[in-house]
């Protein structure tokens, strides 16, 4: 199985700073042929479900701010929420599809208001 | 607008069954690969099971095989989870989501509580 880990667990910006949240996968999910990575970022607020954010690593799915942005190839990503906005506190996960019988998801980072 | 709604979460004993259900509308479900996927309280989130879009292609996590089975009924536009020999550890929300390639739609989630 591939294993992602998140960190940190749990980080407190200040309104209108830079969260940058990391996620490491226990193998590549880069698929060699179509040069894409299987790596996708969701939001979770209390209460609701996961909202996803970003897809093959670095797209950002259509309604989503330009101030969550992904990156990373490999085995390394990192989400990166500029300016941050009060809205913007919840848990986020990374998760891997590159396995198609094992689908995973790192354990989760909380980001907070600092 | 695309809709997964689950349904038939509730309080289960050890050991008995339950089945959920989730209605999909808004897109062609039939083109579409399903899976569950679950979150106990206060916890994180645990892929559960996949079926692709023809129902003949099932994935499941090692803690529910042999005891959760997954299916679809394209002419219903319904996923569902039948889940046997339930433990307290499948206490947790289940949410069923869409995949294109990713995991692009999550219903709301039904809660499904396994206690004596």
């Amino acid at each position: 199985d591939i294993v992602m880990t998140q960190s940190p667990d749990s980080l407190a910006v200040s309104l209108g700073e830079r969260a940058t949240i990391s996620c490491k996968s226990s193998q590549s999910v880069l698929f060699s042929s179509n040069n894409k990575n299987y790596l996708a970022w969701f939001q979770q607020k209390p209460g609701q479900p996961p909202k996803l954010l970003i897809y093959w690593a670095s797209i950002r799915e259509s309604g989503v701010p330009d101030r969550f942005s992904g990156s990373g190839s490999g085995t390394d990503f990192t989400l990166t929420i500029s300016n941050l906005q009060a809205e913007d506190v919840a848990v986020y996960y990374c998760q891997q599809y590159y396995s198609t019988r094992m689908y995973t998801f790192g354990q989760g980072t909380k980001v907070e208001i600092k | 607008q695309v809709q997964l709604v689950e349904s038939g979460g509730g309080v289960v004993q050890p050991g008995r069954s339950l089945r959920l259900s989730c209605a999909a509308s808004g897109f062609t479900f039939s083109n579409y690969g399903m899976h569950w996927v679950r979150q106990a309280p206060g916890k994180g989130l645990d892929w559960v099971a996949v079926i692709w879009s023809d129902g003949n292609t099932k994935y499941y996590t090692d803690s529910v095989k042999g005891r959760f089975t997954i299916s679809r009924d394209n002419s219903k536009n319904t996923l569902y989870l039948q889940m046997n020999s339930l433990r307290g550890e499948d206490t947790a929300v289940y949410y069923c989501v869409r995949v294109d390639g990713h995991f692009d739609y999550w219903g709301q989630g039904t809660l499904v509580i396994v206690s004596s």
